[in-house]
């Protein structure tokens, strides 16, 4: 069965320190991987992807993700946070195998403090 | 504007009183999808469709019915809702299903 976990519900960090938030996956298959933002009373938000290519991809307000094939991760980094960070992140994979289905991780609430 | 809509944004019903939720996009998108999002379990599938007249099971399609008859609209309907129903119901669509997706803006459903 072709699963995601974010394994950290919380993270918090300050302002201007790097963040990461944590994403692995067990699929069959190749893994297309996306990453979410949610923000208070509001649906989500698309901030990259990684079908093939540079295992280091760029997306939106600055956040970046690996995917490392070996570790079967894909986690979000940015290098320098800001309060306006502060939300709640989803990682989602498909998978060639499976190619219509999304699977969803459980989330995880990024806090940044000034 | 780019976007997708949903109706009611929040919306109380009964055991068993049959409900649609509505979703319709602007964006000439293929791939349509709904979600329900409980705490602590993320984001989970019930529907998503292809393309027209094209519809599939996700993770969790147990109570729930769709329909795509036309490219934009994309309905959700509960024909006996049960309280263990009660959730947010998000709607997306994406121009292809490896693309990104787009978001409503969510439904609150509480089902007494």
């Amino acid at each position: 069965a072709q699963s995601v976990a974010q394994p950290e519900d919380q993270v918090n960090v300050a302002e201007g320190n790097p963040l990461t938030v944590k994403c692995t996956y067990s699929v069959s298959g190749n893994p297309y991987l996306f990453w979410y933002v949610q923000y208070p009373n509001r649906g989500l938000q698309f901030l990259l992807k990684y079908i093939t290519g540079d295992n280091l991809v760029k997306g939106s307000y600055g956040f970046e993700a690996e995917f490392n094939k070996s570790q079967t991760s894909f986690h979000l980094k940015k290098p320098s946070a800001l309060v306006s960070d502060s939300a709640l992140y989803f990682c989602a994979v498909i998978t060639e195998g499976n190619f219509n289905k999304f699977y969803f991780g459980s989330g995880t609430k990024l806090n940044v403090k000034p | 504007e780019a976007q997708v809509t949903q109706n009611p944004r929040y919306l109380i019903t009964v055991t068993g009183k049959k409900l649609t939720v509505t979703c319709s996009q602007n964006m000439n998108h293929e791939y349509m999808s709904w979600y329900r999002q409980d705490p602590g379990l993320g984001l989970r599938q019930i529907y998503y469709s292809m393309n027209v007249e094209v519809t599939d099971k996700g993770d969790v399609p147990e109570g729930y019915k769709v329909s795509r008859k036309e490219k934009r609209n994309f309905p959700l309907i509960l024909e006996s809702p049960s309280p263990n129903q009660t959730s947010l119901y998000f709607c997306a669509s994406s121009l292809k299903v490896y693309r990104e997706q787009y978001f409503g803006p969510g439904t609150r459903l509480t089902v007494t």
